[in-house]
């Protein structure tokens, strides 16, 4: 990928189990953003987190964002067969007065009934 | 809300054929970005526009072309098309100056597949 690793590359549960996904990028970012993407469809924006934030809660979604490591990781609780999609997460970064975006590639999650 | 629009959804091209795609940017976003999904792949970069100006390059073949208009929307040529050409391709837009660069989201549209036959 341009940016960084997603991990795991495919992940499989049950649902009402909960989901964790990992992703690492390389550079300096403003901001790092995670979108699901069903199957053949557009890329739907799920919740940002800024450079000085650790961690953030959007209902059942819960990122956190360690720059130290470079590495933020998606928690989604309770998981419904309706979660099943693909999942990147995006960096943000200005260079040059330009924001420069980059996506990892992308953890593909499967929730069975 | 408005979205990003781009049309087509779906074209289908022979090879050494051009196509064209369109961008429409959410109302007052400056700013415009492509992107090649190819068949189980993440999201490629290829270029972004912001106030008409190319502000980045990404992995755009020579082939391709792009520019943003006076009215904000974007048109991305690719011209000599070859199979590998065969993907989705997203635009998406954003605010340049989004909270002081820290909180500007990118929201994208639902893509134009482009089949290479």
């Amino acid at each position: 990928s341009q940016q960084g690793e997603e991990d795991p590359q495919a992940l499989s549960i049950q649902e009402g189990e909960n989901a964790t996904m990992n992703c690492s990028y390389k550079t300096s970012i403003n901001n790092l953003q995670w979108y699901r993407q069903n199957s053949g469809r557009g890329l739907v924006h799920l919740i940002l987190i800024r450079s000085n934030e650790r961690e953030k809660h959007s209902g059942r979604l819960r990122v956190t964002l360690d720059t130290s490591k470079k590495s933020s990781s998606l928690l989604i609780t309770a998981s419904r067969a309706a979660d099943t999609a693909s999942y990147f997460c995006a960096t943000s970064a200005v260079l040059y007065n330009f924001n420069k975006f980059y996506f990892g590639s992308g953890t593909k999650l499967n929730v069975k009934p | 809300a408005a979205g990003v629009i781009q049309s087509p959804r779906h074209l289908i091209k022979e090879k050494r054929e051009t196509a064209t795609l369109k961008c429409y940017p959410i109302p007052r976003h400056d700013t415009v970005y492509w992107y090649q999904q190819g068949p189980g792949q993440d999201p490629q970069f290829l270029i972004s526009f912001y106030e008409k100006m190319q502000s980045d390059k990404g992995s755009i073949p020579d082939r391709f072309s792009a520019q943003q208009f006076s009215d904000y929307h974007s048109e991305l040529n690719m011209s000599s098309l070859e199979l590998g050409d065969s993907a989705l391709y997203f635009c998406a837009s954003s605010l340049r100056w989004g909270q002081g660069f820290s909180g500007n989201t990118i929201y994208f549209g639902e893509g134009s597949w482009l089949t290479v036959v």
